[in-house]
């Protein structure tokens, strides 16, 4: 079975600095794919950034990258200048390659907190 | 397309009473999944469909629990005779079977409290 851990319960970042949070997992599966899901207070879950563990280059969206080392299984979240908005709980997620369930299986969360 | 769609928002009731909670999908999707997410932690697999046939459940999904997606749109979730452990939100998303490696489209949630 997968397990995905996030060691960091809370952070916080001034307005427009950076900052990252930590995810490590666990999986004898060597194809996989990797999210990282922002969850404002009270609202929907949405997805962040994908990487697909095939691929060594790092995947970006905008202020969004992470770094991924698949032999360390490790899988962090960078967030550059941060903003009020990017306030929320965010959770990094594993997902096995397979045809039929594709299903998620998520850290525990870590709060993000941006200060002005 | 307005998304996924989760009624009620929140619902508290006895424990012991039944409850039954609706998601609307994206039209076009046909995968559906249902987790359930407690306190301080990330959500959890409860069960997916794909169009109007239930593929999996997890062990979390006791038999007081039931979903049923009939024609392959709209999703309920019914659970009996419920408990205080039950008190959770209880997530719905959706996706096309195809690309669902891309990751899912979420509802907003539906806030259980068992008193």
């Amino acid at each position: 079975a997968q397990t995905v851990t996030q060691s960091q319960p809370e952070m916080s970042v001034q307005e427009a600095e950076t900052v990252t949070l930590s995810c490590t997992y666990d999986t004898s599966e060597n194809n996989y794919y990797l999210f990282w899901y922002k969850q404002p207070p009270s609202r929907q879950m949405i997805l962040v950034i994908r990487q697909e563990a095939y691929k060594q280059q790092n995947a970006t969206e905008n202020r969004f990258s992470v770094n991924f080392q698949k032999a360390a299984k490790s899988f962090s979240l960078k967030i550059s200048d941060s903003q009020l908005g990017d306030t929320a709980m965010y959770f990094c997620a594993f997902m096995k390659q397979e045809e039929y369930g594709n299903k998620l299986v998520f850290g525990a969360g870590t709060i993000l907190r941006v200060k002005s | 397309d307005t998304g996924v769609s989760q009624d009620p928002r929140h619902k508290i009731t006895k424990r012991g009473q039944n409850v039954t909670f609706r998601c609307d999908p994206i039209s076009e999707h046909n995968r559906l999944y249902w987790y359930r997410q407690t306190l301080g932690q990330g959500p959890e697999f409860l069960t997916y469909f794909q169009n109007e046939a239930q593929l999996e459940k997890s062990r979390l999904l006791s038999d007081r629990f039931s979903a049923e997606r009939p024609k392959g749109s709209f999703s309920t979730l019914e659970i009996q005779r419920t408990e205080q452990g039950d008190s959770a939100m209880y997530l719905c998303a959706s996706s096309l079977a195809t690309v669902a490696n891309y990751g899912y489209t979420f509802g907003s949630g539906t806030r259980l409290t068992v008193v």
